[in-house]
């Protein structure tokens, strides 16, 4: 099955850094790659994903990179704000939809004043 | 208001008791899941269905069960068997582009 791993588990930035997960997979018939964004006593939710027919997808300060090759996609924060403080998961599905997704194990970013 | 409730919020068990915790959608979604979240463990598959009268077991199955007897409701009992079920739960449904959460539900065995 899938195995997805997910790096580093806690991040911590100032205000106004750039902020990178990264995530590994290891099916090569993976082609869907959600994250998802969970703050404290929420619940997890959609930020945005890409395909695997798709290199980088870009939304206002996120983005999330995509090398098949190597098998590993990035979320990337620019701009960081206290509000993106939160637990983020990195996910994978090899159905191309949000079905029978696997999920990294998630990383802890705190945005510091 | 379309979404995906669980109930309780928080639960307490005794060592040996079977418990059963509730999920609802009225999303008219398919694909309904179980996932277990401990800390620095992310978000495990317990139990997932495609279908009405039809489920499969995920990654961690041993020691839970499910049924799905109507499209919007999706039962996870935890039993005896699991030894360590003090964990937080979380329900979810599918649509194509995006699973939706509910709330979760704090297990603690007392």
């Amino acid at each position: 099955g899938e195995n997805v791993e997910q790096h580093p588990s806690t991040l911590s930035v100032q205000e106004g850094d750039s902020a990178v997960i990264k995530c590994t997979y290891s099916d090569s018939a993976s082609n869907y790659f959600p994250w998802y964004k969970q703050e404290l006593g929420k619940r997890p939710q959609l930020i945005i994903d890409i395909r695997s027919n798709v290199g980088e997808k870009k939304d206002q300060r996120i983005a999330v990179t995509l090398n098949k090759t190597a098998k590993h996609f990035s979320l990337h924060i620019t701009e960081t704000q206290p509000e993106d403080s939160a637990v983020y998961f990195c996910a994978a599905s090899y159905t191309g939809t949000a079905s029978k997704l696997t999920f990294g194990t998630g990383t802890r970013l705190q945005v510091t004043l | 208001d379309g979404g995906i409730t669980q109930s309780p919020k928080y639960l307490f068990r005794k060592e040996g008791q079977n418990v059963t915790l509730s999920c609802e959608q009225n999303l008219n979604h398919d694909a309904m899941y179980w996932y277990r979240q401990d800390p620095g463990q992310g978000l495990r598959l317990i139990y997932y269905s495609q279908i009405v009268n039809d489920f499969q077991k995920g990654d961690i199955a041993e020691g839970y069960s499910v049924s799905r007897e109507k499209k919007e409701s999706f039962p996870l009992t935890v039993t005896s068997a699991q030894k360590n079920p003090t964990a937080f739960y979380l329900c979810a449904s599918s649509a194509v582009t995006e699973a939706f959460f509910g709330q979760g539900t704090r297990l603690t065995v007392v």
